[in-house]
């Protein structure tokens, strides 16, 4: 059973759009949602990260958008462009279990020119 | 500038044959994650460490699959034997405990075949 249901599994937008990749969650006892990035033939790198007790995050163009009560978070890339066309990987983890993450299937973005 | 590292980064087989994968964590990270990717399953967590012992292996095929810590400094990943299924790249990460800093960081990872 998959702790952490991510969407879309691919998702295209042109450079300067706003791509929005979603996760869900069911665990309440989760408080730490990373996002992490991965570019062809390297490994995922942690992009940006959130705890429940905010609601929003943004790190340059990055902003996480967390729904406590919904059990939802979701990534937004704003002035997407080209070089952010990557995996992404949203995650979960608890503090009984500090650094074991549940992570989402991944999404595959493609930002054309 | 501090990195995981793993070797081989490429790996082709035969089915049957004993694959190990090497990881050098961080150093100073008192944890180990063993993850193989592929595109049907995605990212599955298949065994880390706390300390150097086993934490949870859960994820790691049992009957061919073996993880160890010699020491502080490597991780293996071993598969005896080796199966065409086994095809995928697994990645090494490593992280510190204890602080509020929780993030993984990933190695390069190994990109196995096994024919």
């Amino acid at each position: 059973q998959q702790q952490v249901k991510q969407s879309p599994q691919s998702l295209i937008v042109q450079k300067g759009g706003i791509p929005i990749i979603n996760c869900a969650y069911e665990n309440t006892a989760f408080d730490y949602f990373p996002w992490y990035q991965q570019f062809p033939g390297k490994g995922p790198a942690l992009l940006i990260a959130i705890r429940p007790d905010v609601s929003e995050k943004k790190e340059g163009r990055f902003t996480i958008s967390f729904n406590k009560s919904a059990k939802q978070f979701s990534l937004h890339i704003m002035d997407s462009q080209p070089g952010d066309s990557a995996t992404y990987f949203c995650a979960a983890s608890t503090e009984d279990n500090f650094n074991k993450f549940y992570f989402g299937s991944g999404t595959k973005l493609n930002v054309k020119p | 500038d501090a990195r995981v590292t793993q070797t081989p980064r490429h790996k082709v087989t035969e089915m049957g044959q004993e694959v190990t994968m090497r990881c050098q964590p961080i150093l100073g990270h008192n944890t180990v994650f063993w993850y193989r990717q592929t595109m049907m399953q995605g990212l599955e967590l298949l065994a880390y460490f706390r300390n150097r012992a086993p934490l949870d292996d859960s994820g790691m095929p049992k009957d061919r699959f073996s993880a160890e810590m010699p020491d502080a400094t490597l991780a293996t990943l071993k598969i005896q034997p080796s199966e065409p299924r086994d095809s995928a790249v697994y990645f090494c990460a490593s992280g510190l405990v204890g602080t509020t800093h929780n993030e993984q960081f990933f190695g390069p990872g190994t990109r196995l075949t096994v024919l």
